[in-house]
């Protein structure tokens, strides 16, 4: 069965980098790509960008550009968010999702990685 | 970016209730739109893709249909597990926006 399991909470201070890990199992890792959402507290889902983990591709929602990088390592089928400059607006859980290339679709999602910002 | 725009933001049912949910585009999307269940604590789940067509393992009270702008998911008859917030995605061009959500809570 399809599985992506995430890297553990953080907490960071305003400035600082993060980065995320998602590993995949269950399926052939370079057939689907890798997209990360994140959602604030008590807020909506927020697309944050994608990574192709066939070509490595990448696609960043406008507002992250310059802020975060996404790779992939298909030698462990784990893929990252890297994400610079935090800020206290960046405190969120961070998920990825598995994306379905013919239909963009987001089929299976990690369990979530909270980021929190604190001073 | 496209924006998408749902309604109603919260709505109150009771089992049994039909209800229905729509999202429209800041400009056309083809079919390119997905709807995804969250409830409280929880990772969202695709119930809907491609505007019409029902993700596996989904239960058939639970439809969509539209394209261009304008979109609707339909739950024939409310279950207690139901109660949940609605997100729609669009996947027409990046970024792939979401909808504010759409809250149903019990009558």
């Amino acid at each position: 069965q399809v599985h992506l399991v995430q890297s553990g909470a953080e907490v960071k201070k305003p400035g600082a980098s993060v980065k995320v890990a998602c590993t995949a199992s269950g399926y052939t890792f370079t057939n689907y790509g890798i997209t990360w959402v994140r959602q604030a507290p008590g807020q909506g889902l927020e697309w944050v960008g994608w990574i192709s983990t066939y070509n490595n591709n990448t696609t960043y929602a406008q507002k992250f550009q310059g802020r975060v990088t996404m790779t992939v390592d298909t030698s462990t089928s784990t893929a990252y968010m890297d994400l610079g400059s935090l800020r206290s607006d960046d405190t969120a859980v961070y998920y990825c999702a598995r994306e379905v290339i013919a239909s963009s679709t987001l089929d299976y999602w990690g369990q979530g990685t909270l980021v929190t910002l604190s001073s | 970016d496209i924006q998408m725009t749902q309604s109603p933001s919260s709505l109150s049912a009771s089992v049994g209730d039909r209800v229905t949910i729509t999202c429209r585009a800041s400009q056309t999307i083809s079919i390119y739109l997905n709807w995804y269940q969250q409830k409280p604590g929880k990772v969202p789940k695709l119930l809907i893709y491609d505007a019409s067509s029902l993700q596996s393992g989904v239960p058939s009270r639970f439809s969509g249909s539209g394209s261009g702008t304008d979109f609707t998911l339909t739950i024939s008859s409310l279950q207690p597990e139901d109660f949940a917030i609605y997100y729609c995605q669009q996947t027409y061009s990046p970024p792939h926006t979401f909808g504010q959500g759409t809250k149903v809570e019990i009558k």
